[in-house]
C-alpha cells in the first residue's frame, strides 16, 4: 500500500516568508508526528496528533510553528516569518494506535528539505 | 533525563565483515525500541520492534537485541547495499509515541 507522503519534497524560501508543509499518512493511521532533522542528526520530536486533536505540541521551537490535522487525516505544518535557522528536512509519521500496551512503529515520509535563504 | 545514544559515530566495513551496532539509553518504563535505517534524501525505513529485554528479530542479514540498558544490531557479513545510517529511537517516558533519537552510526561497506 501507499507510504507516508509529503510535499514539496524541496522548498526554497526567503527569509521572512510564509511556508506550509504536507503530509499525507498512511491510511487507517490514527497517530500523525512531526519531527525536524538537522544534518547528520537524529530526528526532533516537533509535535503529535492523534486523530485530528492535536495531543503535544512541546517541541515546536517557536510560536512562528503551527501544526494542523483538521479532519484526521493530511495534516499540515505551517512556519511563519521564516528564519535561517529554520532551515533543516521536516519529517511527518505516521503510525496506527498503540495496541496492548506497546506502541506502535512509525512509518516515516521522505521528508521536504526547508532552506532559507 | 532521557537520552539515547549510539555508538560508533561511522563505521566502516569491508564486505563479508560482521560487526555490531550499539544504541544505549536512559528511560522509565521502556514502551519499544525501534531501530531504523535511513538512506541519504530519503526518510527512516522501519526495520525492527523490540520490546522486552532478552528479545531478538532478525532481517536478513540484521539481527537486533536488546537489554534492560542497550540494544545491538549485529549485521552478518554486510554487503555494500546495507550502507546506510542505523537509527534508534525509543518513546520518551510520561506517554505517547513521541520517541527520541539517537544520532545513528553511519554504516560503509566497502567491496
Amino acid at each position: 500500500g501507499a507510504g507516508v507522503s509529503q510535499s514539496p519534497r524541496y522548498k526554497v524560501a526567503k527569509r521572512g516568508q510564509d511556508v506550509a508543509l504536507r503530509c499525507d499518512p498512511i491510511s487507517g493511521h490514527v497517530s500523525l508526528f512531526w519531527y525536524q532533522q538537522a544534518l547528520g542528526q537524529g530526528p526532533e520530536f516537533l509535535t503529535y496528533f492523534q486523530n485530528e486533536a492535536q495531543l503535544d505540541k512541546s517541541g515546536l521551537p517557536s510560536d512562528r510553528f503551527f501544526a494542523e490535522r483538521p479532519e484526521g487525516s493530511v495534516s499540515t505544518l505551517k512556519i511563519q516569518r521564516t528564519q535561517q535557522e529554520d532551515s533543516a528536512v521536516y519529517l511527518c509519521a505516521s503510525s496506527l494506535a498503540r495496541t496492548g500496551g506497546r506502541n506502535q512503529p512509525q512509518h516515516f515520509g521522505d521528508g521536504t528539505r526547508l532552506s532559507i535563504l | 533525563e532521557d537520552q539515547v545514544t549510539q555508538s560508533p559515530e561511522a563505521l566502516r566495513l569491508q564486505e563479508g565483515e560482521s560487526s555490531s551496532l550499539n544504541c544505549s539509553y536512559t528511560v522509565s518504563g521502556l514502551r519499544g525500541l525501534f531501530w531504523y535505517r535511513q538512506d541519504p534524501g530519503k526518510g527512516p525505513e522501519f526495520l525492527f520492534t523490540l520490546y522486552s529485554a532478552g528479545e531478538e528479530k532478525e532481517k536478513e542479514r540484521l539481527k537486533a537485541t536488546l537489554t534492560k540498558k542497550e540494544s545491538f544490531l549485529h549485521i552478518t557479513a554486510p554487503k555494500p547495499e546495507d550502507s546506510a545510517t542505523y537509527l534508534c529511537a525509543v518513546p520518551f517516558s510520561g506517554g505517547y509515541n513521541k520517541l527520541i533519537f539517537g544520532a545513528g552510526t553511519r554504516l560503509a561497506v566497502h567491496p
